[in-house]
């Protein structure tokens, strides 16, 4: 069974970088059938996706964030992560990390509980 | 404001059928597959329907799929309060490059 489990800080400051990662387990990150990807959901919000990372490399982002997110794997891990620069209260969320297929359009068949981040002064 | 637009709320009795659109362009929805997820009060999102119409294992088949053109619909039958849950589409956008999202539709069962 696959499971995937995100950490990181729970508390930042305005202007500090969030980074976030996301430890897979019960398959391997380098299987070519899957995208790694962020997703997060402002409090009493809907889902925003924020980036995708093949096992290769290569990656896609939110254009609306692009500027600001960085995305990358470690395929000796099994762990991806994502920095988000820059941060401020807007940035205040909870934090996915999901499975995302490949063939499928992207669908997110495997998610992490989620990691609430908050930006507060 | 998402890129794929869902009703906002929807709602049924115990036991009855409902069904819940997911409106898009031809850059996302009308030429990729449509996933929906439910999400329960206080937890992650949960993989419905991928591919349209096909349901991963261990969903039920009062869940289903379809789509047409640049619309697609998550239809539930057999209302069972333990339905209550916000329900989200989701797709990859080729003009964009990026997922997108609807705006999720919030399930009450009277």
């Amino acid at each position: 069974q696959v499971q995937l489990q995100e950490s990181g800080p729970g508390l930042l400051k305005p202007s500090q970088t969030l980074s976030l990662t996301c430890t897979v387990s019960g398959g391997s990150i380098s299987s070519g059938a899957y995208y790694w990807s962020w997703i997060r959901q402002h409090p009493g919000r809907g889902l925003e996706w924020l980036a995708y990372i093949y096992y290769s490399g290569s990656t896609y982002y939110n254009p609306s964030l692009k500027s600001r997110l960085i995305i990358s794997v470690d395929t000796s891990t099994n762990q991806f992560s994502l920095k988000l620069t820059s941060v401020t209260a807007a940035d205040t969320a909870l934090y996915y990390c999901a499975r995302a297929v490949v063939d499928s359009s992207g669908s997110f068949d495997y998610w992490g509980q989620g990691t609430l981040v908050t930006v507060s002064s | 404001q998402s890129v794929l637009t869902q009703p906002p709320s929807v709602s049924a009795a115990p036991g009855q059928k409902v069904t819940i659109s997911c409106s898009g362009s031809s850059s996302n929805i009308g030429n990729n597959y449509v996933s929906w997820y439910q999400q329960l009060p206080g937890t992650a999102p949960k993989l419905l329907i991928y591919d349209d119409n096909k349901r991963p294992s261990g969903i039920p088949d009062r869940f289903s799929g379809s789509k047409s053109g640049t619309s697609a619909t998550l239809g539930i039958t057999g209302l069972q309060t333990g339905d209550e849950a916000e329900y989200y589409c989701g797709t990859w956008d080729s003009s964009l490059s990026a997922g997108v999202f609807g705006g999720g539709t919030k399930l009450t069962v009277l």
